[in-house]
């Protein structure tokens, strides 16, 4: 079974319009972490956000905000005010386990195209 | 501040030639990784490394060797490159598993 899974293999947004990026995960550890990062066409990637399993807050950074439902085990990823710079790949990740796991696994990844 | 650097950029290798890629961070951190990403696909854990002296295998080592003799450097050897190494590669580190990965600008790699 996937551990991560982003079920929106693309998606066009209206520049201005918010976006939500949709990210489910499969796990059995109490403690894990969530992390979402976006690679433009120029390939580099960059990170965006996280969420740690025990943390009460949704996480926000700037634009981005993490939609996370524990009981449901998503985390999407929302951006408000979509821009012309966000059209890129956008990858969810995980980190299961204690302290000593430093492993991400990884989804597929949604390709995000801003229309003008 | 450099932060993570990868070379080659590009790469263009024969069936069975052997290659080593570079990966240097600054930033003193522990915890290092080698990455492969392919179309469709996220990114694939190779090798990594939580220490100088410590590697430990990914999901798919197969066809790679990897060693950590200082906390700053982290290269990755392909032994006999096949076709199906065809691939971008990212090096990348972090300070904690808690904390984000940085990554190198990645390496373009064509086995023919």
């Amino acid at each position: 079974a996937q551990k991560i899974t982003q079920t929106q293999p693309g998606m066009f947004v209206q520049e201005k319009e918010a976006v939500t990026l949709d990210c489910t995960y499969d796990t059995s550890d109490q403690s894990y972490g969530l992390f979402w990062y976006k690679q433009p066409s120029s390939g580099e990637m960059i990170f965006l956000i996280y969420q740690g399993s025990y943390d009460e807050q949704n996480a926000t950074e700037g634009r981005y905000s993490l939609n996370f439902q524990k009981a449901r085990k998503s985390a999407n990823l929302v951006i408000s005010a979509s821009q012309l710079g966000d059209s890129a790949m956008y990858f969810c990740a995980m980190r299961e386990g204690g302290d000593s796991n430093y492993q991400l696994i990884w989804g597929a990844g949604t390709k995000l195209i801003i229309k003008p | 501040n450099a932060g993570v650097t990868q070379t080659p950029k590009f790469q263009v290798l024969k069936t069975g030639q052997s290659m080593t890629l570079q990966c240097a961070q600054d930033m003193n951190h522990e915890y290092m990784s080698w990455y492969r990403q392919d179309p469709g696909m996220g990114l694939r854990l190779i090798h990594y490394s939580v220490g100088a002296g410590i590697t430990d295998q990914g999901e798919v080592p197969n066809g790679y060797n990897v060693s950590r003799s200082t906390t700053e450097d982290f290269p990755l050897r392909l032994l006999s490159a096949a076709p199906s190494q065809t691939s971008v590669y990212f090096c990348a580190s972090s300070y904690d598993p808690d904390s984000p990965l940085h990554f190198g600008n990645g390496t373009r790699l064509t086995v023919t």
